[in-house]
């Protein structure tokens, strides 16, 4: 099956410091890709829409000055979350929908982030 | 506003037992309805339902959709420990990306 990565799988940082998240798609071409966060014992919550060579798209309440997100290449998007704050502490999901087979998405492992 | 709805919210329940839990949606052009499990981590995908009264069967797991009713269920049957987990039920409408349910936490206890 295809497979989704994500790169860290944890990270710790501190307050004011921003914290790049990287998805990669490893065997197939990933037109689009969304991010997700998810808080303890919550669903997941989309964040936004990235499509490759274009500007992603937010859900309402998420600020996009905050959330980076660039998605440089059919393999490859990146969410930086700037300024973070111990707010921001949560669990990133990024998935992947396949270019051959657009009606299933792939989930990353996910990123397990903690700003103290 | 596209909505999916999941009961109960959380279940406890014997090894051995079976258990059935339910997914209700309202979404304009539906396409899909999928299940996934997940553990620690990210959501792993269990089935994807598309056409109704079809049984998807995987193992001890199975599922089925009734798009007239707008629901699915999936059943786990001689539960084992290991099926501790929460469930999330997805709809996939248009060339939108999911949208989940909360999710029924299951705990199945020896």
């Amino acid at each position: 099956g295809a497979v989704v990565s994500q790169h860290p799988s944890r990270v710790i940082c501190k307050s004011g410091t921003s914290v790049k998240i990287e998805c990669r798609s490893l065997d197939f071409q990933a037109t689009t890709m969304f991010w997700y966060r998810q808080f303890p014992k919550q669903s997941l919550m989309l964040m936004a829409t990235s499509n490759e060579g274009s500007k992603a798209t937010y859900e309402q309440g998420v600020e996009k000055d905050k959330f980076l997100i660039n998605h440089a290449s059919l393999t490859l998007s990146t969410l930086t979350v700037t300024s973070a704050h111990p707010e921001d502490s949560s669990f990133y999901i990024c998935s992947a929908i396949s270019r051959q087979v657009n009606y299933e998405q792939y989930f990353g492992p996910g990123t397990r982030l903690t700003v103290t | 506003e596209d909505k999916v709805v999941q009961s109960p919210l959380s279940l406890v329940v014997h090894e051995g037992d079976t258990v059935t839990l339910n997914c209700s949606y309202e979404v304009t052009n539906f396409r899909s309805l999928l299940w996934y499990k997940q553990e620690k981590k990210a959501p792993t995908f269990l089935f994807m339902l598309t056409s109704s009264g079809i049984e998807k069967k995987s193992g001890r797991l199975s599922s089925i959709l009734d798009k007239k009713e707008l629901f699915s269920i999936l059943n786990i049957t001689a539960t084992q420990t290991g099926d501790s987990a929460v469930y999330l039920c997805a709809v996939l409408s248009g060339n939108t990306p999911l949208v989940f349910g909360k999710g029924t936490r299951l705990s199945v206890i020896a």
